[in-house]
């Protein structure tokens, strides 16, 4: 049981390039969410999903796209990264409906965009 | 709005004392849940310790309390007796369990917590 593991764990991108992030989570958890986390501040959610197909906006979903084509996959994508992106991304996963149910993080992924 | 606040950017503390850390929140939601997470140097975010919003008793997991005042809209972690592994940063989250029905975490800033021998 792995739990939830994000691919690549570094990766340093140009201005322009694109990329897409893999997370992989094989705790048949509904939910998965990928959140960005810059210096001084807390994560903030990117986007979301809650079940597989279906996806939807977080707080700050501008420059990112994602899919969730596999109950287990959530796959984050920049299209043409920019400098701002830099940050550290982690994504979660976590069960529908019960109150107090966490979310499980996975060991997050370090972008720097140059 | 929906608002984690966490005031204190750092704290220290003697090995074997207990540390309070502070969190308030902000919601005009009647049922939500309010977490923490701990973020060691090596990156990961470790679940710590979880309140909902009804719950009578404060919740407690090991030497990890939560110092939950409903109308103060405050949740101070309390680590007891702390220990040198204890030393990271610590984030409050909340989550709204009625907001269209999705399980979404809004984060405070975190507080950095340094544990001295």
């Amino acid at each position: 049981n792995a739990g939830v593991t994000q691919t690549p764990k570094f990766r340093v991108l140009k201005t322009g390039q694109s990329m897409t992030l893999l997370c992989a989570q094989d705790m048949n958890h509904e939910y998965m969410y990928w959140y960005r986390q810059d210096p001084g501040m807390g994560l903030r959610l990117i986007h979301y999903s809650v079940g597989e197909g279906t996806t939807a906006k977080g707080e700050v979903p501008d420059g990112y796209n994602v899919s969730r084509l596999k109950k287990q996959n959530f796959l984050l994508g920049l299209e043409s990264a920019a400098p701002s992106q830099t940050s550290v991304y982690f994504c979660a996963s976590g069960f529908a409906g019960s109150r107090d149910d966490e979310q499980y993080f996975g060991p997050g992924t370090r972008l720097t965009v140059t | 709005a929906q608002k984690i606040t966490q005031t204190q950017p750092g704290m220290f503390v003697q090995e074997k004392e207990a540390v309070t850390l502070d969190c308030t929140y902000d919601t005009s939601d009647q049922s939500y849940g309010l977490f923490w997470y701990k973020q060691p140097s090596s990156g990961e975010m470790i679940f710590l310790i979880y309140q909902g919003s009804y719950d009578e008793q404060n919740a407690t997991e090991g030497r990890y309390s939560l110092n939950f005042q409903k109308a103060r809209k405050s949740a101070n972690l309390v680590i007891s007796a702390s220990q040198l592994g204890d030393s990271a940063m610590y984030f409050c989250a909340m989550r709204s369990l009625f907001s269209g029905g999705y399980n979404k975490l809004i984060f405070g800033a975190g507080t950095r917590l340094a544990v001295h021998p």
